[in-house]
């Protein structure tokens, strides 16, 4: 079956200007996590959804970073004004109960 | 707070030898579960494991056993007869009782040669 998908694979985008990540995940899994992974580090936690409600939005960064999931399905992941601090892969993970989450491949975004 | 501690950044091993990853764990919680991840170079991290706090009986799967022990807040990971594709990074991670996100350490990379 299809796992988890997110696209763009590959993000480069100029300081200052804003992205959308969106992330797929497996058909019927009521939990989507969002995570940052900087070069050479362990995955951070953003943000986290059951459905279409934002339970955990505690990782968010900062202002600029948005998360939606309005339909509880697909998420997209926004972030205005990027800096070069924003540079990393960002992962999307699902989950049908705790014990697992399934990870997507991530977007690697480069901000220039 | 909660934090997991992988000491070792990389680690070089010939095919056939036996390696152990270390994982040290820091939680409040008494009810908390542990995980291991690997992210092969493709990026995409694939699930080994979870325990929880309650289980410490060890677990063999394979090649692949895990050691679990709370007295010294350690879950440490062995990968006996390594194989070239072991060659990844491996994560540990906890998460607390009351929410399922994930608290990774900073990985372990593995370099198995043949």
């Amino acid at each position: 079956g299809a796992g988890v998908s997110q696209s763009p694979r590959y993000k480069v985008a100029k300081r200052g200007q804003d992205v959308a990540l969106r992330c797929d995940p497996i058909s019927g899994h009521v939990s989507l996590f969002w995570y940052q992974q900087a070069l050479g580090q362990g995955p951070e936690f953003l943000t986290y959804f059951q459905n279409e409600a934002q339970l955990d939005k505690s990782g968010l960064p900062s202002d600029r970073f948005f998360a939606e999931r309005p339909e509880g399905s697909v998420s997209t992941l926004k972030i205005q004004r990027t800096q070069q601090e924003d540079s990393a892969v960002y992962l999307c993970a699902s989950s049908l109960d705790a014990y697992e989450q399934y990870f997507g491949p991530g977007t690697r975004l480069t901000v220039t | 707070a909660q934090k997991v501690t992988q000491a070792q950044t990389e680690i070089s091993v010939v095919e056939k030898e036996d390696v152990t990853l270390d994982c040290v764990y820091e939680t409040r919680d008494t009810t908390y579960y542990l995980f291991w991840y690997k992210q092969p170079p493709s990026g995409e991290l694939v699930f080994l494991i979870r325990r929880n706090s309650f289980d410490e009986q060890n677990e063999i799967s394979g090649r692949y056993s895990w050691n679990f022990q709370k007295s010294t807040s350690s879950f440490n990971f062995t990968i006996t007869a390594s194989q070239v594709v072991d060659s990844a990074v491996y994560f540990c991670a906890l998460s607390e009782d009351n929410t399922d996100k994930l608290i990774f350490g900073t990985g372990t990379r593995l370099q198995v040669f043949p």
